[in-house]
Order: structure tokens, then sequence, then C-alpha cells
């Protein structure tokens, strides 16, 4: 079984709706990622957390919001979606003494 | 700005011969680097890092290696496969800090020719 799944992996939307990414993981990390990767572009930070209670904006994280549910579990939510979200999302983890992080298989997300 | 870049965007090389993978960046306080392969509809996977204190790394076929007074890496696969046709995305982060956040690259696709 993988160490870090996400769901859905496709999704198609509409200008406007809000939508949820999940992500959820058994390696036993405590640190999550949310990364969104657009063509010719690396992965680009959107939010990241160390444990349930701590949320951090990355460099893009206008237009989304996360949620902790557990250790295990960090959703994305776009609230109100936009065409130029349109991309891949990926989630990761990593353990608090490396930075060396092991991600999800991904989610192409396209707003329409 | 642009901290960690990869200026060819692909490389194309013939089986069995070496392919190197470059990397540079502008960030002083980075002391920790990580390549990862990413293979189309999959996320990126773990290749191997590097550490400031270390010049080379070595993990069978690849290699990272480091100039931290040119701030370059590269990565060495030798020899080269075509199962290792992918996109390769090299990272860095100031591990020292303890913030936990990578910066990436675009990204270079290597296609690997049989």
């Amino acid at each position: 079984d993988a160490d870090v799944t996400q769901t859905p992996r496709n999704r198609i939307t509409k200008t406007g709706k809000r939508i949820m990414l999940e992500c959820s993981q058994t390696k036993g990390h405590d640190r999550m990622y949310w990364y969104r990767q657009d063509p010719g572009l690396g992965l680009q930070l959107i939010y990241y957390s160390f444990d349930v209670k701590d949320i951090n904006k990355g460099e893009i994280s206008d237009g989304y919001s996360v949620s902790r549910q557990a250790q295990a579990k960090f959703s994305l939510s776009l609230e109100s979606a936009i065409p130029n979200q349109t991309a891949l999302y990926f989630c990761a983890t990593s353990d608090f003494s490396t930075d060396t992080q092991y991600f999800g298989p991904g989610t192409r997300l396209t707003v329409l | 700005d642009q901290q960690v870049k990869q200026n060819s965007p692909s490389l194309s090389v013939q089986e069995g011969r070496i392919s190197i993978l470059n990397c540079d960046y502008t960030n002083s306080m980075f002391d920790y680097f990580l390549w990862y392969k990413k293979y189309p509809a999959e996320g990126p996977t773990f290749l191997i890092s590097i550490s400031s204190i270390k010049d080379k790394n070595e993990d069978g076929r690849f290699t990272v290696f480091l100039n931290k007074s040119a701030k370059h890496l590269s990565l060495h696969i030798v020899p080269s496969q075509p199962g290792d046709s992918a996109v390769y995305f090299c990272a860095a982060s100031a591990e020292g800090s303890n913030t936990g956040k990578l910066i990436f690259g675009q990204g270079t696709t290597l296609q690997v020719k049989p």
C-alpha cells in the first residue's frame, strides 16, 4: 500500500465551485505539505503543517485553505475555484529530523 | 526571484552513456540538496541527497556533486538506462533552520534512447 495517498486523482470542476483535495499518510510523519505544479515550473508550496495545531502559509496560499484533521490527514480546499488554479496538486510528508519529503501520487485538477 | 534554477529544460542521451543534470542556487543559507525523479501521472520520488558538509554522495548509478563556491550541484547517472527517462527536479533547503521547506527547480526532462 502507498505511504501517501491522495483523493481524488482527477477532478474537473466549474468556476466558483468549492472543492476539497484530501491527503492521508501512513508514514507516521509529523510534517505535511501541499504543493502545486504548473507546466514548465517546479513545485510551489501552498501550505504546510508541522503538527495538528500548526498551519503555515507557503509561497502561493491565496485562494486556498487547509485543515489538519489528524496527524495522518491534511486536506486542501479551494473555496471558489478559478481557471488559473488548474494544475497538478501534490501532498508530501517529512519527519521532523530531516527535510527529505515523500510525495503522494498527485491530483490533476481542471477548473472550467 | 528563482532561488533554485535548472537551466536545461531537456536532455537526451544514449543508453549506456552518462547523463549529467545541472542545478544552480543563489541562497547561501541552503545546506541540504535533493534530487527527485518524476514519471508522468506519478508523484516525485526521492532519489538522492547531499548535505553541504560533503561534496559528493553516491548511490549505485547515481552520484550527486556539490560545488559550494559555485553554488552548483549536478546529478550524474552512469550508465543511463531507458527507465531513467523522467523529469528530474533538484531541491534545496536550509535544514539547519528547521523550517522543513524545500525550494524546487523547474525540472529537466531526461530522455534515454535505446
